[in-house]
C-alpha cells in the first residue's frame, strides 16, 4: 500500500538554526499538509498546500515557517530560526483529491530543539 | 472558533470490556474522521463518516455520526490488547482543508 514517507525520523538542532523537514507524499495525491504534535498533546494543523500554493494555514504557521514543493515528489517544511517551543513531532499528510477523501499521514519527524 | 472536544481523556479497561470515546464539535461538520495512534507512532486512518446519523462498523469497532453532524462516537466491543493506543476524532468543516483534531482518548488495557 502506498505510504507517505518522511525524513529524517529524528532531527536535533540548536535553537536559532534552520531546519528542513522532508516528505514524499503518495504519488497521485494532490493535497498536502503539515501537522505537528507536541508531546502528549493533540495533533495541530499547520498548513495545507495545493496547486503549488498554500491554501490554508493556522496561526502557528508564522513567518518562521515556509513550505515548498521543489520537484514533483518532495514536499518540505522549513523552520527558519527554531525556538525551543518548536520541539514536537511533525507529520506530513496527503490526500487524493477534493471531496471526501481521507488524509494519510507519514510516520513523522521528531524535532528536538536544544 | 471551531473546536472539537473529546472525552474521556484516558480510559483503562479490563481486556474483554467495552470502550467508548465521544467527540463533540462546536459547529456542524462536513465530515468526521477517526484515527488511531499507537505510542510513538503516527495517526492511522480508521474511518470517515459523512452523512447525518451514519453508522459504520469495522469488526469490533462501531462509529456513529450524530444527526446534527456535531458529535460522533467510537465504540469498541470486547477490547483486546491490540486495541491499545490513542483514538482521535478529527473534524472537517465546510470550506476548510484542515482537520481539527480532538484531544484524543488514550486507551489502556489491563490483561
Amino acid at each position: 500500500e502506498p505510504e507517505v514517507t518522511q525524513t529524517p525520523s529524528h532531527q536535533v538542532t540548536q535553537m536559532g538554526q534552520e531546519v528542513i523537514l522532508r516528505c514524499v507524499p503518495i504519488s497521485n495525491h494532490l493535497y498536502f499538509y503539515w501537522y505537528r504534535q507536541i508531546l502528549g498533546q493533540k495533533v495541530e494543523f499547520l498548513v495545507s498546500f495545493y496547486n503549488n500554493e498554500i491554501s490554508e494555514k493556522s496561526e502557528i504557521f508564522d513567518d518562521q515557517f515556509s513550505v515548498e514543493r521543489p520537484d514533483g515528489s518532495n514536499f518540505t517544511l522549513k523552520i527558519r530560526s527554531t525556538k525551543l517551543e518548536d520541539s514536537a513531532m511533525y507529520f506530513c499528510a496527503s490526500r487524493a483529491d477534493r471531496g471526501n477523501q481521507p488524509q494519510h499521514f507519514g510516520d513523522g519527524t521528531r524535532l528536538s530543539i536544544l | 472558533g471551531q473546536q472539537v472536544m473529546q472525552i474521556p481523556q484516558y480510559q483503562h479497561v479490563q481486556e474483554g470490556e467495552d470502550f467508548t470515546t465521544y467527540c463533540n464539535s462546536s459547529t456542524t461538520l462536513s465530515n468526521i474522521q477517526w484515527y488511531k495512534q499507537r505510542p510513538g507512532g503516527h495517526p492511522v486512518f480508521l474511518i470517515q463518516l459523512v452523512k447525518s446519523g451514519e453508522v459504520k462498523k469495522q469488526k469490533r469497532l462501531t462509529f456513529q455520526f450524530g444527526e446534527a453532524k456535531k458529535n460522533s462516537s467510537l465504540h469498541i466491543t470486547a477490547t483486546q490488547t491490540t486495541d491499545v493506543g490513542t483514538y482521535f476524532c478529527a473534524g472537517l468543516y465546510f470550506g476548510n482543508e484542515k482537520l481539527t483534531f480532538g484531544t484524543g482518548t488514550r486507551l489502556t488495557i489491563i490483561p
